[in-house]
């Protein structure tokens, strides 16, 4: 069976740092197309990055320079490091595979930037 | 990036069909057959509904259709049901900025 969990959010003060994790089951992360989504707070899906099969990473605007997508062949794992975390950082972040669409979606990890 | 544009909300009548438009430009909605839509119920993570424009996943009743036309997309639901209350998205690939989703749409069933 397919899955995907996020960890890794909490609490963090602006300008902190947190990796979030999405440990992948049924497939294999590195040889599929792989994205974070982040939804906040009352508010509507938006897209933070992907990594292609062929390891090549694309990020929003808002998050490039800060955030880096990563993946770990071994663990079958999806990374997010945040750096200079901002308050409209505040999200569920959601980690998914794409493969016809965005099939597979994990049930999110909230991550809230205050003070 | 600019957001996809879709409707704030939209509603029917058990039984009755709604149309979800989604517009975009050349640069993403038209100028690629990948578009695919996600209901999302509240607290929960986004279900794919349809992808590369109107194909359905298995498992997705045949009552969810898409369809394109130039730089506009659009979810239809027919024969509407209490259950299918939730909010819609749509999403395109947009070349070199992968991803675009719209800004969602509330349906309301009557």
């Amino acid at each position: 069976e397919v899955q995907v969990e996020e960890s890794g959010g909490g609490l963090i003060q602006p300008g902190g740092s947190l990796r979030l994790s999405c440990a992948a089951s049924g497939f294999t992360v590195s040889n599929n197309y792989m994205t974070w989504v982040r939804q906040a707070p009352g508010k509507g899906l938006d897209w933070v990055s992907v990594i292609y099969n062929d390891g090549s990473t694309y990020y929003a605007d808002s998050v490039k320079g800060r955030f880096t997508i990563s993946r770990d062949k071994s663990k079958n794992t999806l990374y997010l490091q945040m750096n200079s975390l901002r308050a409209e950082d505040t999200a569920v972040y959601y980690c998914a595979r794409i493969k016809s669409g965005i099939d597979y979606w994990g049930r999110g990890t909230l991550v809230t930037v205050s003070s | 990036q600019s957001a996809l544009t879709q409707p704030r909300s939209v509603s029917g009548s058990p039984g009755q069909s709604v149309t979800i438009s989604c517009t975009g430009t050349s640069s993403d909605v038209g100028g690629y057959s990948y578009v695919s839509w996600y209901q999302q119920h509240p607290g929960k993570a986004p279900k794919l509904m349809i992808y590369d424009v109107s194909q359905r996943p298995s498992g997705v009743p045949d009552r969810f259709s898409g369809s394109k036309s130039g730089n506009t997309a659009s979810l239809t639901i027919s024969g509407l049901q209490a259950e299918d209350e939730a909010d819609y998205y749509c999403c395109s690939y947009a070349g070199t900025y992968p991803l675009v989703f719209g800004g969602g749409t509330k349906l309301t069933v009557l």
